[in-house]
């Protein structure tokens, strides 16, 4: 079966250092890997997609970035953390663009 | 772009009360997804629909595709206190990579 871990859990951070969450699936290959946000209290904002390794697709103009250097995994990445990135971060993974999306548990991004 | 209402962005019940809650969309879209999302975790998908007029179950909890493919509901029977959460609703149009989610409805049961 297929799983997908996010890593870590939580983090603060100071405004203006840099960011990396991983993300990973295992049990498939060549899925298609999404980078969400998502307020507090509110729905979820697509960040980031790719189909394959080393394509991305921004979705909202931002302070953060995305990569994709293995199959299997997806990493977020800021050079310089604003307060305004402080949210929930989530990981998802599905088998194609017609497959329900699978989710992580979230990264708690705290910036202070 | 590709909207959608959820509704009602909250609720709260007693405990044995039976649960509805809907989407509709501005546009057509070939995919309703319902999700779950418990307290500090990752949304769980709960029923993927694929076809108007499809009408989906698991367990207590049902959802339709409806016929003009801009609305979906989530309904849940007999509700329990691990009912408890936010659930949002998830439409996709064909082919496209992006889903659209449902700003989310939570749900909250009083014993």
């Amino acid at each position: 079966s297929q799983t997908i871990h996010q890593w870590p859990a939580t983090l603060v951070q100071p405004v203006g250092s840099p960011l990396s969450l991983e993300c990973t699936v295992e049990g498939t290959s060549n899925p298609n890997l999404y980078w969400y946000r998502q307020a507090a209290g509110r729905g979820l904002q697509l960040l980031f997609y790719s189909v394959g390794i080393g394509q991305i697709s921004s979705e909202v103009p931002q302070n953060l970035s995305a990569s994709r250097p293995q199959d299997r995994q997806f990493i977020l990445s800021s050079k310089k953390l604003l307060l305004s990135d402080s949210g929930f971060y989530l990981c998802a993974w599905s088998k194609d663009s017609n497959q329900p999306q699978h989710f992580g548990d979230g990264t708690r991004l705290s910036i202070l | 772009g590709q909207q959608l209402n959820q509704s009602p962005q909250s609720m709260f019940i007693q405990e044995g009360e039976d649960v509805s809650m809907n989407c509709t969309s501005s546009s057509i879209f070939n995919t309703w997804l319902w999700y779950k999302q418990d307290p500090g975790e990752g949304p769980v998908l709960l029923i993927a629909l694929y076809k108007a007029g499809e009408l989906t179950s698991n367990g207590r909890l049902t959802a339709q595709f409806g016929i003009t493919r801009k609305d979906s509901f989530l309904n849940i029977s007999a509700s329990i206190p691990s009912d408890v959460g936010i659930y949002f609703c998830a439409g996709r149009d064909q082919g496209a990579q992006k889903l659209v989610f449902g700003q989310g409805t939570r749900l909250t049961i009083n014993p």
